[in-house]
């Protein structure tokens, strides 16, 4: 059974800061992995997908890696904003049914 | 614009009274999820939708069914709410017609409440 792991659970950094977060998954025979984002009491935001072929997706300031051998992802936030405080969300898609396997989250504060 | 929309937002209801959680899509994916979020316990599937009129159970679907008689439709069920369903219900969606995987996008989350 997948399980999905991120730490820390919570994360705080000064305004500036280049910050990783991490995501581990026990299980490597995933179709992809996707990053979210949740801002309090609001929906998930998709932020990056990596396919199981790619090691790297990039969207500004964002860049997620993904290592499959290892069973581990990272999302790598550059100059770091306090509106990017959230609670960032990993999920790995199993395969046949295209479930998404949800980490508990980080929950990042960015301090100005 | 593309987008998964789900009613009511919120909801208070008492033991026993049926509801029904819509969740609509506009971009004609094929695929269509739910999943509750309870604190500590994350994210989990519910029932998830291959196409129309193909569903199947996921992680925790006790409690609750859904139908899939439209493509852009998948409404979740509760025939007699409970207290344990109160939580924050996601519908989501996602594109299969090109054979891999690609990214899901969620709706804005329902907040029930039972009573």
């Amino acid at each position: 059974k997948q399980e999905v792991t991120q730490i820390p659970a919570a994360l705080s950094v000064p305004e500036g800061e280049n910050l990783v977060l991490n995501c581990s998954f026990t299980d490597s025979a995933i179709y992809n992995l996707q990053w979210f984002r949740q801002d309090p009491g609001k929906g998930l935001t998709s932020l990056l997908l990596i396919q199981s072929s790619q090691r790297e997706q990039t969207s500004g300031r964002l860049n997620a890696s993904l290592d499959k051998s290892s069973g581990r992802s990272t999302l790598y936030i550059a100059a770091s904003q306090p509106g990017d405080s959230a609670t960032y969300l990993c999920a790995a898609t199993q395969g046949g049914s295209e479930k998404l396997v949800f980490g508990k989250g980080t929950k990042l504060t960015v301090n100005p | 614009e593309a987008q998964v929309t789900q009613n009511p937002r919120y909801l208070i209801t008492v033991t026993g009274k049926k509801l029904t959680v819509t969740c609509s899509q506009n971009m004609n994916h094929e695929y269509m999820s739910w999943y509750r979020q309870d604190p500590g316990l994350g994210l989990r599937q519910i029932y998830y939708s291959m196409n129309v009129e193909v569903t199947d159970k996921g992680d925790v679907p006790e409690g609750y069914k859904v139908s899939r008689k439209e493509k852009r439709n998948f409404p979740l069920i509760l025939e007699s709410p409970s207290p344990n369903q109160t939580s924050l219900y996601f519908c989501a969606s996602e594109d299969l017609s090109a054979g891999l995987s690609y990214e899901q996008y969620f709706g804005p989350g329902t907040r029930l409440t039972v009573t």
